[in-house]
């Protein structure tokens, strides 16, 4: 899988809008960008994924750039509860192939 | 949506005996699932490719004689520590994908192991 950069942290206030950055500039023409996040000691969960279009969904929003080498996840009003490390992940949507994690962000969303 | 179910959610256990973990998928069938392990403060590593009706497949580093994988039915993976030691401690994640076309795979809550 190719490999993504995200920020280490950031912070967001509660009730606004977090727009969380991704880099995978090696990303190959087959690789979807996949988005989870990982409360603490849970299991991550699904967010949302894209190949070249943006995506929305229920949770959030997915821009990915035209030349398809970054994307942002974006967290339209962020609750106390969208705290949680958020991993970007680029992986082929062929066979079954697991995901392999970096190490993410953690995003603290501030009251 | 897709639910993946583990089992226990924690356990502790002394040093030296063998701990089994289950993980179900709820409402699909999965012919492949994966095993991750999440040390404190850090990302998840995957471990092993769980394959039904064969062999799983082990992430380099790892010991198949100490993990013991099953994937003996489509909605059943056990994940078997042998002789468990201290630094066998961490948290052990399983994930599956349905076999429906562009479904993600999907995460167990995870099994909280403790080694005494």
């Amino acid at each position: 899988d190719a490999k993504t950069t995200q920020p280490p942290s950031m912070d967001c206030a509660e009730g606004r809008a977090a727009n969380l950055p991704c880099n995978h500039s090696t990303i190959s023409g087959n690789e979807y960008v996949y988005w989870y996040r990982q409360i603490h000691s849970q299991g991550p969960q699904y967010i949302i994924h894209g190949l070249k279009n943006n995506e929305t969904n229920e949770m959030a929003s997915l821009i990915i750039t035209e030349d398809r080498k970054s994307s942002t996840l974006i967290l339209p009003h962020a609750t106390l509860r969208d705290t949680a490390v958020y991993y970007c992940i680029v992986r082929s949507h062929s066979g079954n192939t697991p995901l392999v994690f970096g190490k993410g962000t953690r995003l603290s969303v501030i009251a | 949506g897709a639910v993946v179910s583990q089992h226990p959610s924690w356990v502790i256990c002394k040093s030296g005996t063998s701990v089994k973990i289950e993980c179900r998928s709820l409402d699909f069938q999965a012919t492949t699932m994966f095993w991750y392990r999440q040390f404190p403060k850090q990302s998840l590593m995957l471990m092993a490719t769980s394959n039904e009706g064969s062999k799983a497949t082990y992430e380099q580093g790892v010991e198949k004689d100490k993990f013991l994988i099953n994937h003996a039915s489509l909605t059943l993976s056990t994940l078997t520590v042998t002789s468990a030691h201290p630094e066998d401690s961490s948290f052990y994640i399983c994930s599956a994908r349905s076999q429906v076309d562009n479904s993600p795979l999907h995460f167990g809550n995870g099994t909280r192991l403790t080694v005494t």
